[in-house]
């Protein structure tokens, strides 16, 4: 199965600030089987982007992604105070599917 | 509004049973593959088991092959996960996850969860 690794583990930043998280893959993924979710404490997750660098339904553009074969990024352009939560890869290009252990962006 | 409504967890000794249902609505159910994914307490995710939207294919994480049994019922809008021989390690939050137009495996839509905890 593909090991998706995520860096950093937590994100410290300040409102206003730029976030960026790292997802590598252990192998080769398409671009178009790769996504992103936000998981807030308490709630289900929410998925993001899509295909590398899609938004889904209602994400603002302040979310914005790219990448490609095993190096993915997630960025955050301005840290609003609803972004401070969990973020996942995933990725669906083999089976089975598998996530990211996840990067937590917390208020410094 | 899409909307998924996980019910059926609980409290169960190891070696139990525990049925799981997932009521979905504000879209056509035939239409898309459904999915169970997981969360044990302060884990990450891991993707369970996955349905075709016609209900003939079904696939499984090898941690629970051969005793989770996923099933659709067309005419209740609604997703089962069928939990036999329960171990420790199967508690957990189970959201069931709508995949995505000819995408199986991208979880568009999420319920809220339902938890299940296996314990003596």
């Amino acid at each position: 199965e593909i090991v998706l690794t995520q860096s950093p583990g937590t994100l410290s930043l300040s409102p206003g600030e730029r976030a960026t998280v790292s997802c590598r893959a252990s192998q080769s993924v398409s671009k178009y089987y790769l996504s992103w979710y936000q998981q807030k404490p308490g709630q289900a997750p929410r998925l993001l982007i899509y295909d590398t660098s899609s938004r889904a339904t209602g994400i603002p553009d302040r979310f914005s992604a790219s990448g490609s074969e095993t190096d993915f990024t997630l960025t955050i352009s301005r840290l609003e105070p609803e972004d401070f939560a969990m973020y996942y890869c995933q990725q669906r290009g083999l089976s089975p599917p598998t996530f990211g252990q996840g990067t937590k962006v917390e208020i410094k | 509004e899409v909307q998924l409504l996980e019910s059926g967890g609980g409290l169960v000794q190891p070696g139990g049973t525990l049925r799981l249902s997932c009521a979905v609505s504000g879209f056509t159910f035939s239409s898309y593959a459904m999915n169970w994914v997981r969360q044990a307490p302060g884990k990450g995710l891991e993707w369970v088991s996955t349905i075709n939207n016609s209900g003939e294919n079904t696939y499984y994480a090898d941690s629970v092959k051969g005793r989770f049994t996923i099933s659709r019922d067309i005419s209740s809008n609604t997703v089962f996960l069928q939990m036999n021989s329960l171990r420790a390690d199967d508690t957990a939050v189970y959201y069931c996850a709508r995949g995505g137009s000819a995408a199986y495996y991208r979880f568009e839509y999420w319920g809220q969860g339902t938890l299940v905890t296996v314990s003596s």
